[in-house]
């Protein structure tokens, strides 16, 4: 069975563009939560959906929006990126939102700002 | 601010040797407690998850927690130099939607 998948793998910006992230969860889990992990660090937590609604935030600002779609798939949104955004972002999915809910990550997708 | 703490190591071991790798969080509220592998320039992989307290074994893995003591651990068995990697303990927020990862813990193990 596949597991989670991100696109693209890999993406250049240049600051004050946008950029949307793709990710499509195992079959059959219902919730998308997203991540950014700069190097040397621990994943942030960023954003959690399940069945296409909203179940957390992270400290994160308002350039960064998400939303999930009826097959579970999500997208999260950059707007006016800064040079300080330079990470990798990861997607997890899981059955569905709460407690006892392992998160399985995608491969993730590397962004750089110039 | 809720809080994961881990040492940052490096850990070394000889190859066949048991490690140890340790974790304290901040939030009693927290119920569930994971454990994740990353090698250089790869994603996280989940390894074990508990839940409960005591020990939990999988293989070669086992993980300890401890809730009263704020503690969850990693103990590997027969360590491997396929083994060298960094070692993310993950703990939920009181919701249970969002991972709170400490910042790792890396492991190199010699053949």
């Amino acid at each position: 069975d596949a597991g989670v998948t991100q696109s693209p793998t890999h993406l250049i910006k240049t600051r004050g563009q946008h950029v949307t992230l793709r990710c499509s969860p195992i079959s059959g889990h219902k919730s998308v939560s997203w991540y950014q992990q700069v190097l040397g660090q621990g994943p942030q937590f960023i954003f959690q959906y399940y069945e296409k609604e909203e179940r957390g935030r992270g400290n994160f600002p308002d350039r960064f929006s998400a939303r999930q779609f009826p097959n579970y798939s999500s997208e999260l949104n950059v707007n006016a990126l800064l040079l300080g955004d330079s990470a990798l972002y990861l997607c997890a999915s899981s059955l569905a939102s709460g407690d006892n809910q392992p998160q399985h990550f995608g491969d993730g997708t590397r962004l750089s700002i110039l | 601010q809720k809080e994961v703490e881990q040492n940052s190591g490096p850990l070394s071991v000889p190859e066949g040797a048991i490690a140890s790798l340790n974790c304290t969080y901040s939030d009693r509220g927290s119920q569930s407690f994971f454990w994740y592998r990353q090698y250089s320039g790869k994603s996280p992989e989940l390894i074990m998850f508990i839940y409960s307290n005591g020990d939990k074994e999988d293989g070669r893995f086992t993980a300890q927690l401890n809730k009263a003591s704020q503690y969850v651990s990693l103990l590997i068995r027969d360590s491997q130099p396929s083994d060298s990697a960094t070692y993310l303990c993950a703990v939920h927020n009181q919701a249970g939607t969002a991972l709170i990862f400490g910042k790792g813990t890396t492991l190199s193990v010699s053949s």
